[in-house]
C-alpha cells in the first residue's frame, strides 16, 4: 500500500525567500513519486516526478525535489519565491509496477508575502 | 478550449436529486478517472476507466456511479444526493503508453457540487 504525508497544511514566505514543502512517502514498492500544483480556481498540474535515476529532480517554474529512500521523502523547493508560486500544492505516490491509481497527500497551500 | 472539459462547473442541488457530471477529453487518452476533493482531505479516487468495457471501483465509490459512453466520455452520477458528498469533483485522463506508467494525470478545472 502507499500512502503520502504532507507536514503543513499552510506555509507562508515572503517573496524571494526559500520555499521548502515537505512531504513523506509510504511504499510497499520502489515508489513514483509526484507533485502537482493547483492554481485558484483550476485544475491539477503535474510540478514534477520521480521514477527512477536520478534522485534530484527538476520541474517547471524553478521547482525540484529530491528522492531520499532512506528519509522516505521528497521535499518540494525553490530558492527564490514568486508572488506567482501562491497556489497549493500536492504531493502523490504510486507503485512502481504500474499507476493504476495515484494517493494524494492532503496539500499545502503556499501564501507568498509581498 | 481545454483538453478536459467538465460540466456543469457549479450546481447546487437538494437532498435525493440524480445528478450527473460529465466529462469529456480531445487528447486520446483511453484511461479516465473521476477525484473528489475536500478541503485538508486531499484528492480520493471514485472510479476509473481503462477503455470503454473496463470500469473499476476506486477509495470511494459507494453513492457514485459511472458510465464511459464513448473513449472521450466519462460521466459520473450521484443516484441520490446527500449533503456529504457537497465537494469538488476532478475528472483526469492518462496515456498508457507512458502516462499511466509514470502518473501523470491532465485534469478537467473541476466541478463545484452542492447538496443542500
Amino acid at each position: 500500500a502507499q500512502s503520502v504525508t504532507q507536514l503543513g497544511s499552510h506555509v507562508s514566505v515572503s517573496e524571494g525567500a526559500l520555499v521548502l514543502l515537505r512531504c513523506n512517502y509510504s511504499s510497499s514498492v520502489p515508489p513514483y513519486l509526484f507533485w502537482y500544483v493547483q492554481y485558484p480556481n483550476q485544475g491539477l498540474q503535474l510540478l514534477l516526478k520521480y521514477t527512477t535515476g536520478a534522485t534530484l529532480v527538476k520541474g517547471i517554474n524553478g521547482f525540484e525535489a529530491e528522492f531520499k529512500k532512506s528519509e522516505t521523502s521528497f521535499h518540494l523547493t525553490k530558492p527564490s519565491a514568486h508572488m506567482s508560486d501562491a497556489a497549493e500544492y500536492f504531493c502523490a505516490v504510486s507503485g512502481a509496477s504500474g499507476a493504476n491509481n495515484l494517493f494524494f497527500g492532503t496539500g499545502t497551500r503556499l501564501t507568498v508575502i509581498p | 478550449d481545454a483538453d478536459v472539459t467538465q460540466t456543469p462547473r457549479n450546481r447546487i442541488t437538494k437532498t435525493g436529486k440524480r445528478i450527473m457530471l460529465e466529462c469529456s477529453q480531445t487528447k486520446g487518452h483511453d484511461r479516465m478517472y473521476w477525484y473528489r476533493q475536500d478541503p485538508g482531505l486531499g484528492l480520493r479516487l471514485i472510479y476509473y476507466s481503462f477503455d470503454v468495457k473496463d470500469i473499476n471501483k476506486g477509495e470511494i465509490s459507494d453513492g457514485y456511479s459511472v458510465s464511459r459512453q464513448a473513449q472521450a466520455k466519462f460521466s459520473l452520477s450521484l443516484e441520490s444526493a446527500i449533503p456529504n458528498q457537497t465537494a469538488l469533483y476532478f475528472c483526469a485522463t492518462s496515456d498508457p503508453g507512458g502516462g499511466a506508467v509514470t502518473g501523470e494525470l491532465f485534469f478537467g478545472e473541476g466541478s463545484r457540487l452542492t447538496v443542500l
